[in-house]
């Protein structure tokens, strides 16, 4: 049973505008979530993250939201721009490990 | 040299083989893991040591078998694999405990890994 899901494969948006991605999480108990950045042949990176006694925190051009009584999050960049073009993951951090959802490849065209 | 490296890059195997994945950190962490990325699947977690010790088995089939010699190394011994196993492979590290966060994980860049 997936407990982190983005069902959304892909999105496209043009440079300039907003892109948001989209997750939700079936456990109510995690309380400390992380989305990871992940070009091709390289390992996934940290970009931001968020704990559950927030509902925002931005970082830069990154705002990530928290709707607990929805367990649903959400990554927001803004303006994009075509270096943010990789394949993004959402996942919570129960008890010392990470579990990711299936990833969410941006594209950003020019 | 900084961060996890993972070695080899691409590796290539029969369903008869025994090949190993390497994951050297240079971090100081005290926790390693192997992850598994199929396509349009999320990261499975496969294995965690702590402090070298294996703390979680996610339902792996034997024919993956981890070993974990000290804090800095990590292996994932491979035989007998199936045409379904092949995928990315990616060994992270993190520190555990008063002074770590989970921000901290560091992956590498990963194994991909073909059985034919």
């Amino acid at each position: 049973d997936q407990q982190v899901k983005q069902n959304s494969p892909s999105l496209s948006v043009q440079e300039g505008r907003i892109s948001i991605l989209n997750c939700d999480y079936t456990n109510s108990m995690f309380d400390y979530f992380l989305w990871y950045k992940k070009y091709p042949a390289e390992g996934p990176t940290f970009l931001i993250s968020i704990s559950s006694i927030k509902d925002k925190n931005e970082d830069g051009r990154f705002t990530v939201f928290l709707n607990k009584s929805a367990k649903h999050l959400s990554l927001h960049i803004v303006p994009s721009q075509p270096g943010d073009s990789a394949v993004y993951f959402c996942a919570a951090h129960p008890g010392g490990k990470l579990i990711f959802g299936q990833g969410t490849e941006l594209s950003v065209k020019p | 040299e900084t961060g996890v490296t993972q070695t080899p890059r691409h590796l290539v195997m029969g369903m008869t083989n025994k090949k190993s994945l390497k994951c050297e950190q240079h971090l100081g962490h005290n926790a390693m893991y192997w992850y598994k990325q199929s396509a349009k699947k999320p990261l499975e977690l496969m294995f965690v040591y702590n402090f070298k010790e294996q703390t979680e088995n996610n339902s792996v089939p034997s024919r993956f078998s981890p070993e974990c010699p000290n804090s800095s190394h990590l292996f994932l011994h491979l035989h007998t694999l199936q045409p379904e196993d092949s995928a990315l492979y990616l060994c992270a590290s993190s520190q555990v405990g008063p002074f770590g966060g989970p921000y901290g994980y560091t992956f590498g860049s990963g194994t991909r890994l073909t059985v034919v």
